[in-house]
């Protein structure tokens, strides 16, 4: 089955310890991305990879990292949480050749910090 | 900068009744749109979307939207609403490498 895989789905944690949420797909999409969620603000972009070791800024990466060494994985790196932190996280990845835009999430990642 | 505006934060309608979502976009050359429905405690799903060609895109669930350049405005519709439509329904326009939602319209759904 086609499917981008999250986890952990829920994790609560405390300022400053890290943490890693991980983002698997199988579909050999070249593109990944992650985004929050916060109410009344929709979803933002956090970071986006076209490809193997390629990574970009999206419209929020601050206190974010991400690394893409496999195509199939594109893992979200909080290296120091803080509360403003505390949302919801979705994966998303696409194959450039069905068409920009046409993203698969994941099921999202509830992360609060405490 | 590119934007995509739905002006309804919450729209309740009643079960069988027409529907219709508003999103306006903001982009300088032609656009990729797209409506995606979330639904409770899930990840996004991907309705519909509008690359060229015909300006009335259909799309899963019964959902259609119609593309008007003129008016800058992607609108999504449904002719008959079931009770599980009821759901967050999101508007985005592609820009590159980054898809840009819009901040989203809840649906409710009266029996």
């Amino acid at each position: 089955e086609a499917q981008v895989t999250q986890n952990p789905r829920y994790l609560i944690t405390v300022t400053g310890k890290k943490l890693t949420v991980t983002c698997s797909q199988n579909m050999n999409h070249e593109y990944m991305s992650w985004y929050r969620q916060d109410p009344g603000l929709g979803l933002r972009q956090i970071y986006y990879s076209m490809n193997v070791e390629v990574t970009d800024k999206g419209d929020v990466p601050e206190g974010y990292k991400v690394s893409r060494k496999e195509k199939r994985n594109f893992p979200l790196i909080l290296e120091s949480p803080s509360p403003n932190q505390t949302s919801l996280y979705f994966c998303a990845s696409s194959s450039w050749r069905s068409g920009a835009g046409e993203l698969f999430f994941g099921e999202g990642s509830r992360l609060t910090v405490l | 900068a590119q934007s995509v505006t739905q002006p309804d934060i919450h729209i309740t309608v009643s079960e069988g009744a027409s529907l219709e979502l508003r999103c306006n976009y903001s982009y300088g050359a032609t656009p990729y749109l797209f409506w995606y429905v979330q639904s409770p405690g899930q990840g996004l799903q991907l309705l519909l979307k509008y690359f060229s060609g015909d300006t009335l895109v259909q799309g899963i669930k019964g959902f259609e939207a119609e593309f008007k350049r003129s008016q800058s405005s992607f609108n999504l519709r449904k002719p008959s609403v079931h009770w599980s439509d009821a759901a967050e329904y999101f508007c985005a326009v592609s820009s590159g490498g980054n898809l840009i939602f819009g901040k989203g319209t809840k649906l409710s759904v009266k029996p």
